[in-house]
């Protein structure tokens, strides 16, 4: 069954650097999001990602953050300097359909711990 | 403000009991929600979704009951295992436009064998 996978599986990481998490979701899917999960609380939502742009989104995603698509199957979230509160599991997720948020299929996610 | 919440953070049950986990969501404007299951290190793992003009949908040994009167959602789990265990959570998605879910806090589920 296909399923989104994610690269590291745990990145430790100094304040002020710069992380790269990378992504590949289900191949026949057309938007891509990033959430994020700080230990014992909710899943958030960063970013959506549809047609090589972003589509949506929240308010954590400042301009610390950037996402792309480098090629026809990585999609990567980059934290340009990183804080101590960046520390929390990441989400990469997917979805086929164009009209809504449909059945999002997430990866195993991404531990980052900021030092 | 918006919120989607759950209404017990911890469910214990014995094997083969049935299970039901509730939600509460405050935005009358959501016509899409999912149940997701969350097991340890793991990422969230869809179980199964209800759109607004429904009322009930059922997987299996899954049911998903909507009750947009009183805004509520439930999760009944039909003879639990101990491979149930996890944390579920409900997410909601408003039809604006929006993609993004709105996760709510979480209940854990505890099979007893």
């Amino acid at each position: 069954e296909p399923e989104v996978t994610q690269t590291p599986s745990h990145q430790v990481t100094q304040m002020g650097q710069e992380v790269i998490l990378r992504c590949v979701p289900i191949s026949n899917h057309l938007y891509f999001y990033w959430y994020r999960q700080i230990l014992g609380q909710k899943v958030e939502f960063l970013v959506s990602f549809y047609n090589n742009e972003i589509s949506e989104k929240s308010e954590i995603f400042d301009d610390q953050f950037s996402v792309e698509r480098p090629d026809g199957s990585n999609f990567t979230l980059k934290i340009r300097s990183t804080k101590l509160e960046d520390s929390a599991m990441y989400f990469c997720a997917s979805s086929v359909l164009t009209g809504g948020a449909y059945e999002q299929y997430f990866g195993p996610g991404t531990r980052l711990t900021v030092t | 403000g918006e919120s989607v919440g759950l209404h017990l953070p911890t469910l214990s049950v014995q094997e083969g009991d049935n299970s039901i986990i509730n939600c509460a969501y405050s935005n009358s404007a959501s016509d899409y929600f999912i149940w997701y299951k969350q097991e340890s290190g793991k990422g969230p793992q869809f179980i199964i979704d209800i759109r607004s003009n429904m009322d009930k949908r059922q997987g299996q040994r899954v049911t998903v009951l909507l009750n947009k009167t009183v805004k509520h959602l439930s999760l009944q789990i039909a003879a639990t295992q101990p491979g149930d265990s996890a944390v579920y959570f409900c997410a909601e998605n408003r039809n604006t436009g929006r993609r993004a879910l709105t996760f709510g806090s979480g209940t854990r589920l505890q099979v007893q064998p």
